[in-house]
């Protein structure tokens, strides 16, 4: 099992320009969360995605939106960077559930160092 | 709204000697509650999680945690570190109904002295 993947691992970027990361979820999992994480900060969730649609937002732009394929991979897109979207960006993917325990159960990736110049 | 007090920014701690890490949440019901680590560069590894039932769950690398609702805490403890330990510790947590984004704190970072 390969667990979470993402891509690329570091990406560096001038302001204006756009990005967009990839990621790969667990095996038999099929919602995948995006969180960014600050230096010295706590990650903080963007979206998520399940059945290929946006099911919840974070306190995040427009200028980041997402895409999730049929495979249940995902990527993250950022229009018109800015300096302070420089971050570790992190994937999460859990498996679908009702509501009950195992769907708040997520697995992370080892995250895209994104730096804004 | 879900949120996540980490008091502690750093702590050291001589390898061999007892930790606990705090975290204090906010939430109208029994949350969900999770401690991730972090070492540098890296993702996150998930130690333990609290859903319901025993307030006292063991982890993974001898950790272990208790939740008290009085006191709206879910600490973090081992009873003697390891080297190896030193990373970033966040506490998080959900809501328990329908399908909540994790909420996370700030985050406790670790030194271990020899």
């Amino acid at each position: 099992d390969a667990g979470v993947t993402q891509s690329p691992t570091h990406l560096i970027k001038t302001r204006g320009q756009q990005v967009t990361l990839r990621c790969s979820p667990k095996s038999g999992h099929d919602t995948v969360s995006w969180y960014q994480q600050a230096l010295g900060q706590g990650p903080q969730f963007i979206f998520q995605y399940y059945e290929e649609e946006e099911r919840q937002r974070g306190n995040f732009p427009d200028r980041f939106s997402g895409h999730q394929f049929p495979n249940y991979s995902s990527e993250l897109n950022v229009n018109a960077l800015l300096l302070g979207d420089s971050a570790l960006y992190l994937c999460a993917s859990s498996p679908s559930g009702t509501g009950g325990a195992s769907y708040n159960e997520q697995f992370f990736g080892p995250g895209t160092r994104l730096t804004v110049l | 709204a879900q949120s996540v007090t980490q008091p502690d920014i750093h702590i050291t701690v001589s390898e061999g000697a007892s930790l606990e890490l705090r975290c204090n949440y906010s939430y109208g019901a029994t949350p969900y509650l999770f401690w991730y680590v972090q070492s540098p560069g890296q993702g996150l590894q998930l130690l333990l999680k609290y859903f319901s039932g025993d307030t006292l769950v063991q982890g993974i690398k001898g950790f272990e945690a208790e939740f008290k609702r009085s006191q709206s805490s879910f600490n973090l403890r081992k009873p003697s570190v390891h080297w190896s330990d030193a990373a970033e510790y966040f506490c998080a947590v959900a809501g328990n109904t329908g399908f909540q984004k994790l909420v996370f704190g700030t985050g406790t970072r670790l030194l271990v002295s020899p």
